[in-house]
């Protein structure tokens, strides 16, 4: 029973090049979330995406961020032309269904860092 | 505007003690709490929520919860050595939309 599965776990990428993260929910999970967390900081809201739709993407900047999950296959953050600030640990989490009270289940982190 | 705020620490506790971690919220709307323990540079764990007024225990755990008074704490019993970690405290509002603290850096000195 696998749970939440992020890749890769560390990324290094220079300044102005694009980062994928993946996340696959864990197995009968449709809901995700995403999460920055930098060191010594709590867990900053991204998005919120359901099978093909977002649901909630205030937390995440306008410009070169995008998210996406898709029918089949793994939820995707990508950030277009990275800038140092943007490397951080970047956390997925899934729940099977979004009722309150139902918690969700976190990835180990993919680490981003920009060079 | 911060949703969820929470004493950062360092708290240090002898082994034995009671740790008491604690979190007040701000948005009204929010219904369901969530505590996870985070150990350094590993991904957030579920250690208990509470939606009721009240407290709510497990095993060495107990969460408190007052609605009217907006605060959020977790009291750790006979903390061990391996409770020693960051704790952080979440609230999800009826949007289903999760706010994190900042976290609470717990020590259990043995």
């Amino acid at each position: 029973n696998a749970g939440v599965m992020q890749n890769p776990r560390h990324l290094v990428r220079r300044r102005g090049q694009e980062a994928r993260l993946r996340c696959s929910p864990m197995k009968g999970h449709s809901h995700v979330y995403w999460y920055r967390q930098l060191p010594e900081e709590g867990l900053k809201f991204m998005v919120y995406l359901q099978k093909e739709n977002i649901i909630d993407e205030s937390g995440m900047p306008k410009e070169r961020f995008s998210a996406e999950f898709p029918k089949e296959g793994p939820s995707i953050l990508r950030i277009q032309q990275v800038v140092r600030g943007d490397s951080a640990a970047y956390f997925c989490a899934s729940s099977p269904f979004r009722t309150l009270n139902s918690p969700l289940h976190f990835g180990n982190g993919t680490r981003l860092t920009v060079t | 505007q911060k949703e969820v705020e929470q004493n950062s620490g360092p708290l240090s506790v002898p082994e034995g003690a009671i740790a008491s971690l604690n979190c007040t919220y701000s948005d009204r709307g929010s219904q369901s709490f969530f505590w996870y323990r985070q150990y350094s540079g590993k991904s957030p764990e579920l250690i208990m929520f509470i939606y009721s007024n009240g407290d709510k225990e497990d095993g060495r755990f107990t969460a408190q919860l007052n609605k009217a008074s907006q605060y959020v704490s977790l009291l750790i019993r006979d903390s061990q050595p391996s409770d020693s970690a960051t704790y952080l405290c979440a609230a999800e509002n009826t949007g289903n939309q999760f706010y994190f603290g900042t976290g609470t850096s717990l020590t259990v000195i043995p």
